[in-house]
């Protein structure tokens, strides 16, 4: 089954970035979906097809995706941001196809 | 404004069986596939399947882990997406979020609203 890789922690300083990456194998070629989800709340779409953002939305949170990494990036962070963030894409060249998610990365703003 | 309303969860037997459901309201509901997610205390997400729309017969997709288990049913006519779920293990404790499958540049969909979650456990 396909498998994406998030690094489990990212930490940074209010008014930086913060780069949060996802690998899979030629995750390039796939449609990328990241989420921010808080403590006890459920999680939010913040970027979608890799690049877009969703109404609402801060343009500090991008997104790319080429080859094996897709990478959300978050500028001039806030406090506000810290949270879980999670990849997911669609998989359907195994013999389950269906959703994956990332593991996901806990976002620490110093 | 769109809201999606998970109810049902709750306490039950290694074994049993329980019945999820999902209100959905401010939009049209027979337009878009519909999903379910768990997330385990701690642990990240992981999807549990979803329901397409009448354009597409319903077809429900399901994860291998619930695969034979879990059914996925909707209700147009109510507005309503629900899990039932058969021979419960342990390991299906989880809060349980029901999600809407937007829209896309191409046809790999993201999940654009979640419901707040409902938690079942799974103990004996």
């Amino acid at each position: 089954s396909y498998v994406l890789t998030q690094p489990p922690s990212v930490s940074v300083a209010p008014g930086q970035t913060a780069r949060i990456t996802c690998g899979g194998n030629n995750i390039g070629s796939k449609s990328v979906h990241w989420y921010q989800q808080k403590p006890g709340q459920a999680p939010v779409l913040v970027v979608y097809d890799d690049s877009d953002r969703p109404s609402g939305i801060p343009e500090r949170f991008s997104g790319s995706n080429s080859g094996n990494t897709a990478t959300l990036t978050i500028n001039r962070v806030e406090a506000g941001d810290e949270a879980d963030y999670y990849c997911q894409v669609w998989d359907f060249s195994s013999h389950h196809p269906g959703v994956v998610f990332g593991g996901g990365t806990k976002l620490t703003v110093l | 404004e769109v809201q999606l309303v998970e109810s049902g969860g709750g306490l039950v037997q290694p074994g049993g069986s329980l019945r999820l459901s999902c209100a959905a309201s401010g939009f049209t509901f027979s337009d878009h596939y519909m999903d379910w997610v768990r997330q385990a205390p701690g642990k990240g997400l992981e999807w549990v399947g979803r329901a397409r729309n009448k354009a597409n017969s319903y077809t429900a997709e399901y994860a291998a882990s619930v695969k034979g288990r879990f059914t996925i049913s909707r209700d147009d006519s109510e507005n309503s997406l629900s899990l039932q779920m058969n021979s419960l293990k342990t390991e299906d404790t989880a809060v349980y979020y029901c999600g809407r499958e937007g829209y896309s540049r191409g046809w790999q969909l993201p999940f654009d609203y979640w419901g707040q979650g409902t938690l079942v456990t799974v103990s004996s």
